[in-house]
């Protein structure tokens, strides 16, 4: 089924900051919005956003969400090595009735 | 503090049949909806299937690309979710993560690794 589109791979110097992005449509993004995940190497995924802008009690406020149209995207400033990891978006899907994953971008701190 | 522990998992033969436990713990989980996502080796997340909770008559949503093939239930006296498996496939080969639905996948258990193979 028809996911969501992300780069795979950003690379970003330490303490700079790197913007991610994650494409969809009208029947998901557009619509609802998305969630932004982290995953870092053998450990489960973990929440940092939904709804666009919204974080989870404890996530650093050097990460911020947005969504234009439908394309979201995740800014972290003050990029540090411990942000290198695996990043997910995720929307729910109106038309496929489903939840739609993107297929991860890898980001790399130089 | 959210505890999610999935277990059940191992090494099955193809159009074998497995069944997934998810053991919930620090939340009010008979009031929660709970996912099932999972993620093979290198790849990204694959959404599996959701449950809500009794006051929304335990529906069930899945992946279309199951083809029906996964049944997901939860018994709210023990805090358990569960993720039954038929007919599986090679391709079905994957860590399978149970996730609380609050917000959208709120937290993560560890997960269990299925290997389907001959």
């Amino acid at each position: 089924q028809a996911g969501l589109t992300q780069p795979p791979s950003v690379s970003t110097d330490l303490r700079q900051t790197a913007t991610l992005t994650c494409t969809g449509n009208s029947n998901n993004i557009g619509d609802q919005g998305a969630a932004w995940l982290q995953q870092h190497q053998g450990h489960p995924p973990k929440l940092l956003s939904y709804r666009n802008n919204n974080r989870p009690s404890g996530i650093s406020e050097r990460l911020s969400a947005s969504r234009s149209g439908n394309t979201a995207s995740l800014t972290i400033t003050e990029l540090q090595p411990e942000d290198e990891a695996d990043y997910y978006c995720s929307a729910w899907d109106s038309s496929l009735v489903a939840w739609v994953f993107g297929g991860g971008t890898k980001l790399t701190v130089l | 503090e959210v505890q999610l522990v999935e277990s059940g998992g191992g090494l099955v033969q193809p159009g074998g049949s497995l069944k997934l436990s998810c053991t919930a713990s620090g939340f009010t989980f008979s009031a929660s909806a709970m996912h099932w996502v999972r993620q093979a080796s290198g790849k990204g997340l694959e959404w599996v299937g959701r449950i809500r909770s009794k006051v929304d008559n335990y529906a069930t949503l899945y992946a279309a690309s199951l083809n029906g093939r996964f049944t997901i239930s939860r018994d709210d006296s023990k805090n358990m979710v569960y993720l039954q498996m038929n007919s599986l496939k090679s391709e079905d080969t994957a860590v399978y993560y149970c996730s609380l639905a609050k917000e959208s996948f709120d937290s993560w258990g560890q997960g269990t690794l299925v290997t389907v193979s001959s």
